[in-house]
């Protein structure tokens, strides 16, 4: 079955500590990205990946940081976590640039992040 | 920053009614989506119309697409109750050698009483 898959689905965690929010897909999309969700805010990139080795900054991309090693994983890192980061999280793939081959971005189930 | 922007915010229908939800957004694009979301759940892309179509189908779906107004509108004929969720469209912007950037709206919730 293609999918997303994302580690954890949910996480409540404390101020400073290192974490790093899984990304994986099986349907060999090169384009990869991360997004944030919030009330009132809608979707907001934080960083994409064009390819392997290959990423760029969205809009949202302070207190973030990813890597793209392998072509199926695409994780996460919030080096020191702080409570403005508390969100909902979402990982997504696609055959090109922003799905404009067809079939759009799928996107994995989210993960529920907390800072406290 | 934000492209695409849905009205309206919420929209509330009975079944058996259509829904009609409008996206606008403010610079020259290469393709307009639109998403579904389910509470809390991950998106479900819906359809995908590029900037030299102005009308595609899919089932009881209808996206229209007007460059000259810069605008799209989504349509779902005969609404089920199932098709209670969130509404996003998604604008594949066209600015200068920058590729991948897609932009999401704040989206429309729709809400069908059985």
């Amino acid at each position: 079955e293609a999918q997303v898959t994302q580690n954890p689905r949910y996480l409540i965690t404390v101020t400073g500590k290192k974490l790093t929010v899984t990304c994986s897909q099986n349907m060999n999309h090169e384009y990869m990205s991360w997004y944030r969700q919030d009330p009132g805010l809608g979707l907001r990139q934080i960083y994409y990946s064009m390819n392997v080795e290959v990423t760029d900054k969205g809009d949202v991309p302070e207190g973030y940081k990813v890597s793209r090693k392998e072509k199926r994983n695409f994780p996460l890192i919030l080096e020191s976590p702080s409570p403005n980061q508390t969100s909902l999280y979402f990982c997504a793939s696609s055959l090109s640039a922003s799905g404009s081959g067809g079939g759009g971005q799928y996107f994995g189930p989210g993960t529920r992040l907390t800072v406290t | 920053s934000q492209q695409g922007e849905e009205d309206p915010q919420a929209l509330s229908i009975q079944e058996g009614e259509n829904a009609t939800m409008n996206c606008s957004y403010k610079t020259s694009i290469n393709n307009l989506q639109w998403y579904r979301q389910n509470s809390g759940r991950g998106l479900v892309h819906l359809i995908l119309i590029r900037s030299n179509e102005r009308e595609k189908h899919s089932g009881r779906l209808r996206v229209t697409l007007d460059t000259s107004k810069k605008s799209s509108s989504l349509l779902i004929t005969a609404s089920r109750a199932a098709d209670t969720a969130s509404y996003f469209c998604a604008t594949d912007e066209i600015r200068g050698s920058t590729l991948g950037r897609l932009y999401f709206g704040r989206g429309t919730q729709l809400t069908v009483w059985p």
